[in-house]
Order: C-alpha cells, then structure tokens, then sequence
C-alpha cells in the first residue's frame, strides 16, 4: 500500500538555524498538504501543493512539492521557539481516493533558545 | 463556535471492555474522519465517512466500528478494548483540502 515516510524523524536546532523535513511516497499524489502539532496539541492545517514544483511562502517556512509528485519538503529559516512541534505532511490514497488521507510519519522539531 | 469537539479526553479501560468515543462538529462539514496516533507511527486513519450515512474503512479498522449519526455526529466504539488499543484518538471533519481536527482522547486499555 501507499506509504508516506518523512525524514528525519527528530531534528534539534539552535533558535537562529535553518531547519527541513523531506516527505517522500511511494506513489504520486494528486496533493500533498502540510500538519503542525504542537506538543500536548492536535494537527493544524498549514498549506496544501498541488502542482508539480510547486513552492509556496509562509512568512519564514517554504514548502516545494517535487516534479514528480512524489515528494516534498518544509523548510524553516531561522527557527524560533515558537516553531517547536511535529511537523506531518499527508497525501490522498491513489486511484482518487481523495477522502482517505495518509499522513506521513512525522519529524519533531525541537529549539533551544 | 466549537469547531471540533471530542469527548471523553481521557480513559482507561479493562481489556475486553467497550467504549464509545464522541465527536460533533458544528461546521457543516460533509467528510469526518477517526484517527489514532502512536508514538514514531505519525497518524494512521481508521475509518471516515464520506457524508452522512456513509462509512469506509481507513488503513487500520480492525477492532473497531464507527456511526454517523447525523451530519454532525460521528462515534467511534472499541466493542472489546485489547491494550494494543492503547493511543490518542483524534476527530477530524474536512471543508475543502482542509482537516480541522479534534482536541484528541488519550485512551489506555490496562
């Protein structure tokens, strides 16, 4: 079946450095959105790709959905303490099946000040 | 406006006893969604309903049933808990692309 892995599971950074998760699936996706949980929190909706090399800009985080849409990455530049949590991409199950999103595994972000 | 709402928070459960977990939502959204998150494991679906009246089953259904009541309601029931159960659930109901999720219910099975 479909699987949505992210590395690295687990990144910490001093306030200040750049950070990045890559998400990658075993098969193309229509979309891919991204998740931040808090800790002690629940999942809340970042953004959403579509289109192939798509980049999109939330103030300091940049997220790219890759040519083959297979892949994506979330990238923070300089990290503040307010960027801790678990950052999850998640995809729709092939054979458009868009109801059934798959999240991926997920890469905790923690930063020291 | 609540949003999400689950309930209970917490519970801990015998094995072999049953439960029912609670969530409404109040933004006439169309698809909700049961999902429970281990620890390394990310969150995996269990089942979601499309609209209402509708179920199917998501990557991990075994052990458990849903109910959509109503287009507000969907329940999740654990008929006989087993600790493999043990997890946070999460509720979810979706406008468009977006998940808007539930405060969760950490559930432990002894």
């Amino acid at each position: 079946g479909q699987q949505v892995m992210q590395i690295p599971q687990y990144q910490h950074v001093q306030e200040g450095e750049d950070f990045t998760t890559y998400c990658n699936s075993s098969t193309t996706l229509s979309n891919i959105q991204w998740y931040k949980q808090r800790p002690g929190g629940h999942p809340v909706f970042l953004i959403q790709l579509v289109k192939s090399g798509e980049v999109k800009k939330q103030k300091r985080l940049t997220f790219q959905f890759g040519e083959a849409k297979k892949n994506s990455s979330l990238h923070i530049t300089a990290t503040q303490t307010t960027d801790v949590g678990t950052y999850f991409c998640a995809g729709p199950r092939p054979s458009g099946a868009t109801n059934k999103l798959i999240f991926g595994t997920g890469t905790l972000l923690a930063v020291q000040p | 406006n609540a949003g999400v709402t689950q309930t209970p928070k917490f519970q801990v459960l015998k094995t072999g006893q049953s439960m029912t977990l609670q969530c409404a939502q109040d933004m006439n959204h169309n698809s909700m969604y049961w999902y429970r998150q281990d620890p390394g494991m990310g969150l995996r679906l269990i089942y979601y309903s499309a609209s209402e009246g509708t179920t199917d089953k998501g990557e991990v259904p075994n052990g458990y049933n849903v109910s959509r009541l109503n287009k507000r309601e969907f329940s999740l029931r654990l008929e006989s808990a087993a600790p493999s159960q043990t997890s946070v659930y999460f509720c979810a109901s979706r406008r468009v692309e977006k998940l808007f999720f539930g405060s969760g219910t950490q559930l432990s099975v002894l």
